[in-house]
């Protein structure tokens, strides 16, 4: 049963417009969102986080929105670059005590020149 | 900058190898993670360790062990590997548990096949 779902396998984009990745997710008690980058042959790279308090958080050219009530957040990506092609990967946290990230399967974001 | 070493980029093994997959971390955390990556299933979290010689089972345990006998080190283990172990395996640490959104730094992974 997948707690996390990211229903796009793929998104291309143009460069300078906005990017949207989207995550649903089906256990409320999660506490913590967090999206990760990953470019072939490396490890994935933190990129952005939210805890579950919160409903919008920004760095630089990314923003994460979380709506609890739709159990959905989206990771916002604005102006695109070229560099920002990757996969990305959202990620839920159990509450203390487990240690555990529960991952989705990935959106390969493409952004085009 | 927190630097997660796994110790082979690519693996090739054959049916029935024990095989062991190690990965270092250089900054004193507390908690490891040993996950895998497959086309449409995401990463899976397969042990995670949150202390020397503790560990705890993820996701999808069968047919692996760990052993965490120094803070900085985690060994996957394939006792007896098979063709549906081949994948891409992610190593990861953190300093805080979740809970707090203690972020994971990943190694650079290793890919193992096995024929």
């Amino acid at each position: 049963d997948q707690q996390v779902k990211q229903n796009s396998p793929s998104l291309s984009v143009q460069e300078g417009r906005i990017s949207i990745l989207n995550c649903d997710y089906t256990n409320s008690m999660f506490d913590y969102f967090l999206w990760y980058k990953k470019y072939p042959a490396e490890g994935p790279t933190f990129l952005i986080s939210i805890s579950s308090i919160k409903d919008k958080n920004e760095d630089g050219r990314f923003t994460v929105f979380l709506n609890k009530s739709a159990k959905h957040l989206s990771l916002h990506i604005v102006p695109s670059q070229p560099g920002d092609s990757a996969v990305y990967f959202c990620a839920a946290s159990v509450p203390s005590g487990t240690y555990k990230y529960i991952f989705g399967t990935g959106t390969r974001l493409k952004v085009l020149a | 900058d927190v630097k997660v070493t796994q110790s082979s980029r690519y693996l090739v093994k054959r049916t029935g190898e024990k095989v062991f997959l190690e990965c270092v971390q250089d900054m004193d955390h507390e908690n490891m993670f040993w996950y895998r990556q497959d086309p449409g299933l995401g990463l899976r979290l397969i042990y995670f360790s949150y202390d020397v010689k503790m560990k705890e089972k993820g996701d999808i345990p069968e047919g692996y062990s760990v052993s965490r006998e120094k803070k900085e080190r985690f060994s996957l283990i394939l006792e007896s590997a098979s063709t549906n172990q081949t994948s891409m395996y992610l190593c990861a640490s953190s300093l805080h548990g979740t809970g707090g959104g203690g972020k994971l730094f990943f190694g650079s992974g290793t890919q193992l096949s096995v024929l």
